[in-house]
Formats: C-alpha cells, structure tokens, sequence
C-alpha cells in the first residue's frame, strides 16, 4: 500500500503480558517515529528511527518499552509485562526527510489501539 | 518547558459560517509549526505547515493559518465550515532545536452542524 500500516488495529492483553506491534512505513521513508496518544490527549513522542538507527529514545516511559528497526524498513515496537497505564492508542509515523526535526511533514499510520485488562 | 497549547476542548459552527482553531505555543527559537486532522479510528492527516515567510500559510481542504511571532499564536481558520470538516485537530511543533520531535497540542473538537 502507499500509506504507513500498522498492525494489529486493536490489541487486548492481560496485565504482564507481552505485546508487540508492527509499523511497515512508507516505501523509501528514512525516517521513522513511535507516539504513544492516551485518551482525549494528544499523540506524544516515544522514539526515532533513522534507517536502522535509533537515535532517539527520549520518549519511551520506561525500560520495559523496545524499539527495532534491524533492516531499516519495518519496525517493531515491544512492551514487557504490560501495565494498566499502557493502554493507548500507538502511532507511527514515517518521513521521508533525514532528521528527527523537520520541516517537512509526518505520515501517520492508523495505529494500533491497545488495552490492559 | 517547550509546549504547544489548544485553548478549546471544542469548537461549534454552522455550516457556511468561518472557522478558528486556536494554538499557542511555547518554543525557543524558530519553529516548524503543522496543523494536523484525525478522524475516529484513523491517524492523523497533515493539512499545512508554516516555516518561514507569508505569515498565512494555505493548506488541504481549504484550510489556512496564520502565523503570529509577537503572540506566538498560529490559529487555524477557513472561510466556510463543511460537515465534513467535522474531526479532531492538533496543533504540532517541531522545536528545531535539541529537544523532542514533535510536540502536539492536546487536541480541538471541530463539530460542524448542517
């Protein structure tokens, strides 16, 4: 497709559980970020992709969130032992321009929205 | 602390009448500033952006902003609301600077009654 998919749309787990959601970006992107959007908020930043490098992990709220990109193109983020306060929705977003700050615009995916029971 | 403020949780008008959203911010420097739309269930979609020169910056859909340095204000409008307008708008910031990407606002409700 042209677009940023991702995947699963919707997620349940169970508290402690791990989870991992997939981000496909758009063909050639570069770039490549995770935002985590809690409910009535807007999205918030997590961590930066440039390539297969993270440059990035600023955002991610504790060291039970990890982000690959081992080949450059897809990219997977993962939660260990998941917690009530995880459940959001999580974006990803792609640019084709070469730098975490930008003047050129983000393409979004549809995200994934996930809940802890 | 870098912020971007959306001053309305929500904001109502008639079909055919003109529209404001507003968005303050909170950034050293020059920023990049972006107006984003989110329908339910979807991602968001860019509709412009302001770097540097023309204070109004035109967008998708008829939109437009304009940029106000002294104020540190950059309100999205359009001239004639649509229904269809009706969704979820943020106002982003990129700060240009060592410091996170982007930085949204909380989010304004755009309803449009026909």
């Amino acid at each position: 497709g042209a677009g940023v998919s991702q995947s699963p749309r919707y997620k349940v787990a169970k508290r402690g559980q791990d989870v991992a959601l997939r981000c496909d970006p758009i063909s050639g992107h570069v770039s490549l970020f995770w935002y985590q959007q809690a409910l009535g908020q807007g999205p918030e930043f997590l961590t930066y992709f440039q390539n297969e490098a993270q440059l990035d992990k600023s955002g991610l709220p504790s060291d039970r969130f990890f982000a690959e990109r081992p080949e450059g193109s897809v990219s997977t983020l993962k939660i260990q032992r998941t917690q009530q306060e995880d459940s959001a929705v999580y974006l990803c977003a792609s640019s084709d321009h070469r730098g975490i700050y930008s003047n050129q615009p983000q393409h979004f995916g549809d995200g994934t929205r996930l809940s802890i029971l | 602390a870098q912020s971007v403020a959306q001053p309305e949780d929500q904001v109502n008008v008639a079909e055919g009448n003109p529209l404001t959203v507003k968005c303050t911010y909170s950034v050293s420097g020059n920023p990049y500033l972006f107006w984003y739309v989110q329908y339910p269930n979807r991602g968001l979609q860019f509709l412009l952006k302001y770097i540097t020169g023309d204070n109004l910056v035109k967008g998708s859909y008829g939109f437009e902003a304009e940029f106000n340095k002294s104020q540190t204000s950059f309100h999205l409008k359009k001239p004639s609301a649509l229904v269809s307008d009706s969704a979820l708008y943020f106002c982003a910031v990129s700060p240009n600077q060592a410091g996170t990407a982007l930085i949204f606002g909380k989010g304004t409700t755009l309803s449009v009654s026909s």
